[in-house]
């Protein structure tokens, strides 16, 4: 089957840092894209991982493990409007998307 | 230059009723999909185009689900006879259709709800 876990909910303190790890089991793998998803708005991408290592960009870098079926998310000096939902997706064997619950983060002041 | 753009951006409708959703994906991207996202929950993939060609339908929930792409741009996902579990978000992302990162770019939604 397909399987993707990421942890429900997750609190941090505006300029704190934070990680936000996904595991996934997908018959065939094709690359793992981590979007943002504001209350009521649409998925905007966030960063996309085919190979293994880390991918920085700005405040945000994702992590790729593909042996150990695993991505995390990294959030630097978060600020409020970092509040959403986190989601992972990989793409296995077609151009599909399969995308996990999604994580979603709260700063606090 | 101008994202996806879904319409009607919210829908109610009596159970029974037919409804129609649409989505202008971003000019000359190829690839068009539709997914359905419940409450608190990921989108789950519905269907998927490469121009005019439904090339995946697997994600359609039941023979109620139809989805059109005729002159390979604008996408139409009609829904037949709505009931209560069809209550959800119904969201469109185009890409270009190329190999590699081929990043999806959603749209905002249509927020439909069954009564």
């Amino acid at each position: 089957g397909q399987n993707i876990d990421q942890p429900t909910e997750m609190t941090a303190t505006e300029g704190a840092i934070v990680q936000i790890n996904c595991t996934y089991q997908t018959s065939g793998f094709n690359g793992l894209f981590w979007y943002q998803q504001h209350a009521g708005e649409a998925p905007t991408f966030l960063s996309y991982n085919v190979l293994d290592g880390l991918e920085e960009k700005g405040r945000f870098s994702s992590f790729l493990s593909r042996s150990k079926g695993y991505s995390y998310l990294l959030l630097k000096e978060l600020q409020m409007k970092d509040s959403a939902s986190y989601l992972c997706a990989v793409r296995g064997g077609t151009d599909k998307l399969i995308f996990g619950t999604g994580t979603r983060l709260q700063v606090f002041p | 230059g101008a994202g996806v753009s879904q319409s009607p951006r919210y829908k109610v409708a009596k159970r029974g009723q037919d409804v129609a959703l649409r989505c202008d994906p971003i000019s000359g991207h190829v690839s068009l999909f539709w997914y359905q996202q419940a409450l608190g929950q990921g989108p789950e993939f519905l269907t998927y185009f490469q121009n005019e060609a439904q090339l995946d339908k697997s994600g359609l929930p039941s023979d109620r689900f139809f989805a059109e792409r005729p002159e390979g741009s604008v996408s139409t996902l009609k829904i037949q006879r709505t009931q209560q579990e069809d209550s959800a978000v119904y969201l469109c992302a185009s890409s270009k259709g190329q190999p590699g990162t081929d990043t999806q770019y959603f749209g905002p939604g249509t927020r439909l709800t069954v009564l």
